[in-house]
């Protein structure tokens, strides 16, 4: 069946690098996606990536995909307290239909 | 623009209410998706629409219906509501294969 695993939580010191880990088990995803999700508040999107690629690079985050392993990560460079938030990965499986298969989230915490 | 318009915000409803939770897009688009949101679970899809007067099940439907009467409007109904289904709820909408634009949500109690 259709899985997105994340690890539950991340703590950082500010101005460290950030690095969120993703696993999906469906190959066949075309994009796969990073949102984010600050307390109250709805989803954003931050970024994602089409399945032929390896690598994308926004500014402060890097997005790496592994389709050989199906990770996928977001590192953000020089976090900032304004980074504390929850971080979901969602996959796309190949449909008409364009529906998100989401991780759990990650709750990332930067220390002061 | 204000994108994905979710009302109400808040609601409190007692065990066998019904409601209508209701979302509005002005983009145009194409798709329309509810979720809710429930602790270390991530989003669950509940029902979906490829387009005016379509809806779908998703990964979680019982309980709820869902009407899309015009493009631009996705209502998600609770006919006799139970504490299972306290939750917050996000509607989202998309176009073709880009990304889905999410609503600030509807904290849902269900007492």
């Amino acid at each position: 069946g259709e899985d997105v695993e994340q690890s539950l939580f991340l703590s950082v010191r500010e101005g460290d690098s950030s690095v969120i880990n993703c696993t999906y088990t469906d190959s066949s995803s075309t994009y796969l996606y990073w949102y984010k999700q600050e307390p109250g508040a709805g989803l954003q999107l931050l970024t994602y990536i089409f399945s032929n690629m390896d690598m994308k690079q926004d500014q402060r985050l890097t997005v790496l995909l592994n389709k050989k392993d199906k990770h996928l990560s977001l590192r953000i460079a020089d976090t900032q307290t304004g980074d504390s938030a929850i971080y979901f990965c969602a996959e796309s499986p190949p449909a008409y239909t364009n529906k998100l298969i989401f991780g759990t989230g990650t709750l990332l915490a930067v220390q002061p | 623009n204000a994108g994905v318009t979710q009302t109400p915000k808040f609601r409190v409803l007692k065990t066998g209410q019904s409601m209508t939770l209701l979302c509005a897009q002005d983009m145009n688009h194409e798709y329309m998706y509810w979720y809710r949101q429930d602790p270390g679970m991530g989003l669950r899809l509940i029902h979906y629409s490829v387009g005016e007067g379509t809806t779908a099940k998703g990964e979680v439907p019982d309980g709820y219906n869902v009407s899309r009467l015009k493009k631009q409007n996705f209502l998600l109904g609770l006919e006799s509501a139970a504490p299972s289904q306290t939750s917050v709820y996000f509607c989202a909408s998309s176009t073709g294969s880009q990304p889905q634009h999410f609503g600030d949500g509807t904290r849902l109690s269900i007492l």
